[in-house]
């Protein structure tokens, strides 16, 4: 399967700073990478599509200007969250879709984001 | 719109028996189905997926899951827990072998009791 890598894996920072998140799809190229957030004990949400090439996607109630994905490379996908707040904690994971076209995603490793 | 419905957020078996976790699944076209497990602080892995071939689809590490098209149905099994099975586990659907993402089900956290 598909190796695909998040750095970094934890990451704290304080209130109002601007954290960035990279996911890497090592072994193939991907032209769509998939964002999801993850609170405690909770599902995945999705919330954006990176587009290679094109701006993202982004799900009801995501604000864009908060959570700036860009897809600059078929390999590299990042994710800035700019003025963090501690309700923007959370477990964020990247994904790529297979080659195979069986619906199938391949994850990342997730990164743990704190905010102070 | 498709949606996926776990039954059961935490499931408790003693090691040697057999795990069931249940996931029901809404789709207007015939879906595709997986099972992911998720370690702490990890990623997800891919368990096993169905995608309109067998119905019955043997996975990873002695799992498996059976698609029941009349009871809109995709259970996980396994005849034996082992204490490493101990994890979170996620039923996903998707309606499209694409780029699309997969809708997620909330989970279900299984503890095996030595």
């Amino acid at each position: 399967g598909a190796v695909v890598s998040q750095h970094p894996s934890r990451v704290i920072c304080k209130s109002g700073t601007s954290v960035k998140i990279e996911c890497r799809s090592l072994d193939f190229q991907a032209t769509t990478m998939f964002w999801y957030r993850q609170f405690p004990k909770q599902s995945l949400m999705l919330m954006a599509t990176s587009n290679e090439g094109s701006k993202a996607t982004y799900e009801q109630g995501v604000e864009k200007d908060k959570f700036l994905i860009n897809h600059a490379s078929l390999t590299l996908s990042t994710l800035t969250v700019t003025s963090a707040h501690p309700e923007d904690s959370s477990f964020y994971i990247c994904s790529v879709p297979g080659t195979g076209q069986t619906g199938e995603l391949f994850f990342g490793e997730g990164s743990r984001l704190t905010v102070l | 719109a498709q949606s996926v419905t776990q039954l059961g957020s935490h499931v408790s078996v003693s090691e040697g028996a057999l795990v069931l976790l249940r996931c029901n699944y809404s789709s207007s076209v015939p879906p595709y189905l997986f099972w992911y497990v998720q370690y702490p602080n990890q990623g997800l892995q891919l368990l096993l997926k169905y995608t309109s071939a067998a119905t019955l689809v043997k996975g990873i590490n002695g799992f498996e899951a059976e698609f029941k098209k009349s009871e809109t149905s995709f259970h996980l099994t396994k005849p034996s827990a082992h204490m490493s099975d101990a994890a979170e586990y996620f039923c996903a659907v998707s309606e499209n072998s694409g780029n699309t993402p997969l809708v997620f089900g909330k989970g279900t956290r299984l503890s095996v009791i030595a």
